[in-house]
């Protein structure tokens, strides 16, 4: 059974700040991973897809590595801003399944001003 | 293109009512899934759809709770007979393909469901 495990829980760093926020699973056998972010009261926004082949995706200030084999994947956050506080989900999708996206509890991330 | 619409945004339920949730996917998806998000704990799949079919129910729970999606309208997450434990919020997302490696889901804001 695919379980997703996302550490840490929660994360308070100052403006400025590199950071690194960490998803761990346990299947390797994945067809996908994504990483989302929601806000308090809102729904969920795509950040970043990275499919099985590949080995890290970037889009701005994010970058998302995978290493299937170890089952682990990284988000990368440069010069982290107030605007960067909310949660952060990571999800993998298993291979052949059709949308059935298996989520982590999320990192909490707050930045200090 | 206003997105995965959801309503209600919040409902709240005495317990043995009954609760609709409804979810307008993006123009042009044709393919709805729905997502449960219990207090401190992660989103857990609950049904996937495409336009008058279930193609998915696997983590569905067996009683109380259906889903559909009309070849008109929303899609329509029912359950019935509510006890405490539906309390949660309920996410649907949307997609313009099924099974294929660019497959991103649009996630709705959610409709959060309290039972007193």
């Amino acid at each position: 059974k695919q379980e997703v495990t996302q550490i840490p829980a929660a994360l308070s760093v100052p403006e400025g700040e590199n950071l690194v926020l960490n998803c761990s699973f346990t299947d390797s056998a994945i067809y996908n991973l994504q990483w989302f972010r929601q806000d308090p009261g809102k729904g969920l926004t795509s950040l970043l897809l990275i499919q099985s082949s590949q080995r890290e995706q970037t889009s701005g200030r994010l970058n998302a590595s995978l290493d299937k084999s170890s089952g682990r994947s990284t988000l990368y956050i440069a010069a982290s801003q107030p605007g960067d506080s909310a949660t952060y989900l990571c999800a993998v999708r298993k291979g052949g399944s059709q949308g059935n996206l298996i989520f982590g509890k999320g990192t909490k991330l707050s930045v200090k001003p | 293109n206003a997105g995965v619409m959801q309503n209600p945004r919040h409902l709240v339920r005495r317990r043995g009512q009954e609760a609709r949730l409804r979810c307008s996917p993006m123009k042009g998806h044709s393919h709805v899934y729905w997502y449960r998000q219990l207090p401190e704990e992660g989103l857990k799949f609950m049904v996937y759809l495409q336009k008058e079919n279930i193609i998915d129910e696997s983590g569905m729970p067996k009683e109380r709770f259906s889903a559909e999606f009309p070849k008109e309208g929303p899609s329509i997450l029912r359950i019935q007979q509510v006890v405490r434990g539906d309390s949660a919020a309920y996410f649907c997302a949307s997609s313009d393909t099924g099974d294929s490696g660019a497959n991103v889901l649009t996630f709705g804001a959610g409709s959060r469901l309290t039972v007193l």
